[in-house]
């Protein structure tokens, strides 16, 4: 079983849609978590870490849900330039070992 | 800050060949990775790095040697090169911070293997 996956998408939305993406991972002991960004052939980036409160970054929206292992990213009024794939990482508490899930595509169209 | 670099950006090997990929970071970060990242698998952990002279293996390590001698530098041979290893390859790092930190990616390298 994979440590992280990701429902690949392509998630094809709207201008001004709301989107979300889930992100499950396998080891309940697992400590940290982060949503990165990755436009085409550039390296990912970060886009948000994930808080146990849940948090948000303007239109972004991370939560997480310990009991069910999984992470989710909310993306309201989806903007063009939005179109990216969106990696979720893991830290399962080994202070430099991230697992990551496979990403999912979002292509946000006129 | 040139943030972390890597070098060369595209690289063709035959089978059998070796080579090393170089990665660089000047923001003083102790931890360093090396990832690959192939269709449909996303990053793949090859070999980290918590600080100079030491160096554990990740998820893929077969085939692939690190060290780490200085802060800065955190090359990785591939020794014997075999086409599955076909892929594009990037370096991060990151501040110590029991993996609560932001991980920084290089630009990646692009190595196909004939």
């Amino acid at each position: 079983r994979k440590e992280v996956e990701q429902d690949p998408g392509p998630f094809n939305v709207p201008e001004g849609a709301t989107v979300a993406f889930n992100c499950t991972y396998s080891n309940s002991a697992s400590q940290s978590f982060f949503w990165y960004r990755q436009d085409c052939r550039k390296e990912p980036k970060l886009l948000m870490s994930v808080y146990s409160s849940g948090n948000e970054d303007g239109r972004f929206t991370a939560q997480l849900n310990r009991a069910s292992q999984y992470i989710s990213l909310l993306i309201r009024d989806s903007k063009l330039s939005d179109s990216a794939t969106y990696l979720c990482a893991v830290n399962s508490g080994n202070f430099n070992k991230f697992y990551f899930g496979s990403g999912t595509k979002l292509n946000v169209k006129p | 800050n040139a943030g972390v670099t890597q070098t060369p950006k595209f690289q063709v090997l035959k089978t059998g060949q070796s080579m090393t990929l170089q990665c660089a970071q000047d923001m003083n970060h102790e931890y360093m990775s090396w990832y690959r990242q192939d269709p449909g698998m996303g990053l793949r952990l090859i070999h980290y790095s918590v600080g100079a002279g030491i160096t554990d293996q990740g998820e893929v390590p077969n085939g692939y040697n690190v060290s780490r001698s200085t802060t800065e530098d955190f090359p990785l041979r591939l020794l014997s090169a075999a086409p599955s290893q076909t892929s594009v390859y990037f370096c991060a790092s990151s501040f110590p911070g029991g993996g609560y930190n932001e991980q920084f990616f290089g630009p990646g390298t692009r190595l196909t293997v004939l």
